[in-house]
């Protein structure tokens, strides 16, 4: 299975900070890879796929990149609404696996 | 619009099985694979496998191969996720969502509770 790394695994920000989340595959992935807002108790909510094409309805203020085994969230002014937790997908290959996690909190 | 609408929460005593569904509408049911997940309590996600409601076609991950079964109803577009011989491990919410590879739609997740 592909191992995905996020980190960090918890990040502390004030709101208008520039927040930067990386993922990292075990093996190349190309750019098959998706990233994810989850709140308490909600199902995960789709920002990126493809990793950098924004899905619709998500504000401009995230975006990704990168390729291969490096990936990168940016959230370039964080907004109250968006401290949550974060997980990076991989669907480059069977078993469909997700980074453990980046919990955005207030500092 | 596109929807996924699970069941309810489930208690269960180990040895137990339970059957989450998951009902879809607002786009072609036939087309598009269904994915089911779980996380338990503080933990991230787990992808568990997926069946395809065209043919019936279903992948599992090894972790729950033989412990898992995974159909469709086409006539109520509704996928069924049962797991056997639970322990306290699995206590999780379990999600439906639609495709396999990024999941843009999702149900709103079962709890599912083992205990004695």
């Amino acid at each position: 299975d592909i191992q995905m790394t996020q980190s960090p695994s918890t990040l502390s920000a004030f709101v208008g900070d520039r927040v930067t989340i990386t993922c990292r595959a075990s093996q190349s992935i190309s750019r098959w890879l998706a990233w994810y807002q989850q709140k308490p108790g909600k199902a995960p909510k789709l920002l990126i796929y493809k990793a950098s094409s924004l899905e619709v309805g998500v504000p401009s203020r995230f975006s990704g990149s990168g390729s291969g085994t490096e990936f990168t969230l940016t959230i370039s002014t964080l907004q109250p609404d968006d401290f949550a937790t974060y997980y990076c997908q991989q669907y480059n290959t069977f078993p469909l696996t997700f980074g453990g996690g980046t919990k955005v909190d207030v500092k | 619009q596109v929807q996924l609408v699970q069941s309810g929460a489930e208690v269960k005593k180990p040895g137990a099985s339970v059957k989450v569904s998951c009902k879809t509408s607002g786009y072609p049911f036939s087309i598009y694979i269904i994915s089911w997940l779980r996380q338990a309590p503080g933990q991230g996600l787990e992808w568990m496998g997926c069946i395809s409601p065209g043919n019936g076609n279903t992948n599992y991950t090894q972790r729950f191969q033989g412990r898992v079964t995974l159909t469709t109803d086409t006539a109520t577009t509704t996928s069924y996720m049962e797991l056997r011989g639970l322990t306290p491990d699995d206590t999780a919410i379990y999600f439906c969502a639609r495709g396999v590879d990024y999941l843009a739609h999702w149900g709103q997740g079962a709890l599912v509770t083992v205990s004695s």
